[in-house]
């Protein structure tokens, strides 16, 4: 069964520094996608990143890149540059490529930035 | 293009009373998905749609919920009776299903916050 694990609950961050939010997976799968949201305050859920198991290269959308080490499980999140607008929780899911296309999420890390 | 819409954004019933949640998704999207968060848990995954057919109702937790896709294009979420641990937010989300599994980006709505007293 897949599991997505995400052990900052909360994280705080100065306004134009780098952020990294942690995400760790579990799955027996061999090609399955990985997904980062961000959700704020207003409640809806905003995609922003994705990344292919297969893909060689680490996945970037402008300031998000996605820090992906395959060996180890880990999909974490990097926001360049933060800004105010960036407070938000952040969800990191993921697909196993079975057919279902169920998306399995994690706890979510709430980031603030301060200016 | 307009995002996923879902109606009403929050509803507040009491014990055994009925609530029905519409999601519009993108327009074009075969796929549409039900999810919920309950209580500062987990998202976890209810159902999935390809047009009017479920092709994944494993996350359904009984038979107190009922969701169609009438015609291929909106859905309704019916929880009746709802029960207190029914309370959550309630997300629906769509996808076009033409590329492959994995690159079939999930488009979510803003999400029906339902309170169950």
């Amino acid at each position: 069964a897949q599991k997505i694990t995400q052990t900052q609950p909360g994280m705080f961050v100065q306004e134009k520094e780098a952020v990294t939010l942690d995400c760790t997976y579990d799955t027996s799968d061999q090609s399955y996608g990985l997904f980062w949201y961000k959700q704020p305050s207003s409640g809806e859920m905003i995609f922003l990143i994705y990344q292919g198991s297969y893909d060689e290269q680490n996945a970037t959308e402008g300031r998000y890149s996605l820090n992906f080490q395959k060996a180890r499980k880990s999909a974490n999140l990097v926001i360049s540059a933060s800004q105010l607008g960036d407070s938000a929780m952040y969800f990191c899911a993921m697909r196993e490529d079975t057919g279902r296309r169920a998306l399995t999420f994690g706890s979510g890390t709430r980031l603030q930035v301060q200016p | 293009e307009a995002g996923v819409t879902q109606f009403p954004s929050h509803s507040v019933i009491e014990k055994g009373q009925t609530v029905t949640l519409r999601c519009d998704p993108i327009s074009g999207h075969d796929n549409l998905y039900w999810y919920r968060r309950v209580m500062g848990k987990e998202i976890k995954f209810l159902l999935h749609f390809v047009k009017e057919s479920k092709q994944d109702e494993s996350g359904m937790p009984n038979n107190r919920f009922l969701a169609e896709r009438t015609g291929g294009t909106y859905s309704t979420l019916k929880v009746q009776p709802a029960e207190l641990e029914d309370s959550g937010v309630y997300f629906c989300a769509s996808s076009p299903g033409r590329l492959g599994a994995a690159t079939d980006t999930q488009y979510f709505g803003p999400g029906t916050r339902l309170t169950v007293l």
